[in-house]
């Protein structure tokens, strides 16, 4: 139980386009749901925190225009980099917490993002 | 905010020997978590831990929640190739910061064999 998957895992994408990241929680539902960025050989640096139906809440420096976070439902929210620049290239995870308890994050798989 | 120091950065180990990584904060946790992280892989969470002097045991792994509610260990007994990997411990806040969780800087944990 607890898995979460997201979609594309690589992704491939020219600079000034716009990519989304699929995050979906596949057997529970998730009310709350993290997006991470990671750079190589560090650690997970919160983006924003995305509560179904409701707007995202950003991290500091995070720009919630160039980041754009949409938690249709419990299952699923999605991260669109937007007008996309070299510098956004990153691993980017998300975790869902479980309805009715937040004491546990599950994590997607990552998504490998490269803008050339 | 909230800020972790994980160590030892990085461990060289062989095979059968025990390994012990430690994460203190300047502020209080509700919660600590330890995750193990493989290359270009999402974290999975290994043991969470509640309560301030809680130990708890996942078959070779061990941690504890330190009294204070600033620190947190993770052992690991008899490790093993497959142990190889980066160990991340989390801190969970609570109030309206509610179910954040704040990341340690990892430690790389090689196994030879």
């Amino acid at each position: 139980g607890a898995v979460v998957s997201q979609h594309p895992s690589r992704v491939i994408c020219k600079s000034g386009t716009s990519v989304k990241i699929e995050c979906r929680s596949l057997d529970f539902q998730a009310t709350t749901m993290f997006w991470y960025r990671q750079f190589p050989k560090q650690s997970l640096m919160l983006m924003a925190t995305s509560n179904e139906g409701s707007k995202a809440t950003y991290e500091q420096g995070v720009e919630k225009d160039k980041f754009l976070i949409n938690h249709a439902s419990l299952t699923l929210s999605t991260l669109t980099v937007t007008s996309a620049h070299p510098e956004d290239s990153s691993f980017y995870i998300c975790s869902a917490s479980m309805t009715g308890s937040s004491y546990e994050q599950y994590f997607g798989p990552g998504t490998r993002l490269t803008v050339t | 905010g909230q800020q972790l120091n994980q160590s030892p950065q990085s461990m060289f180990i062989q095979e059968g020997e025990d390994v012990s990584m430690n994460c203190t904060s300047s502020s209080i946790f509700n919660t600590w978590l330890w995750y193990k992280q493989d290359p270009g892989e999402g974290p999975v969470l290994l043991i969470a831990l509640y309560k301030a002097g809680e130990l708890t045991s996942n078959g070779r792994l061990t941690a504890q929640f330190g009294i204070t509610r600033k620190d947190s260990f993770l052992n690991i007994s008899a490790s093993i190739p497959s142990d190889v990997g980066i160990y991340f411990c989390a801190g969970q806040e609570g109030g309206t910061s509610y179910g954040k969780l704040t990341f340690g800087q990892g430690t790389i944990l090689t196994v030879h064999p």
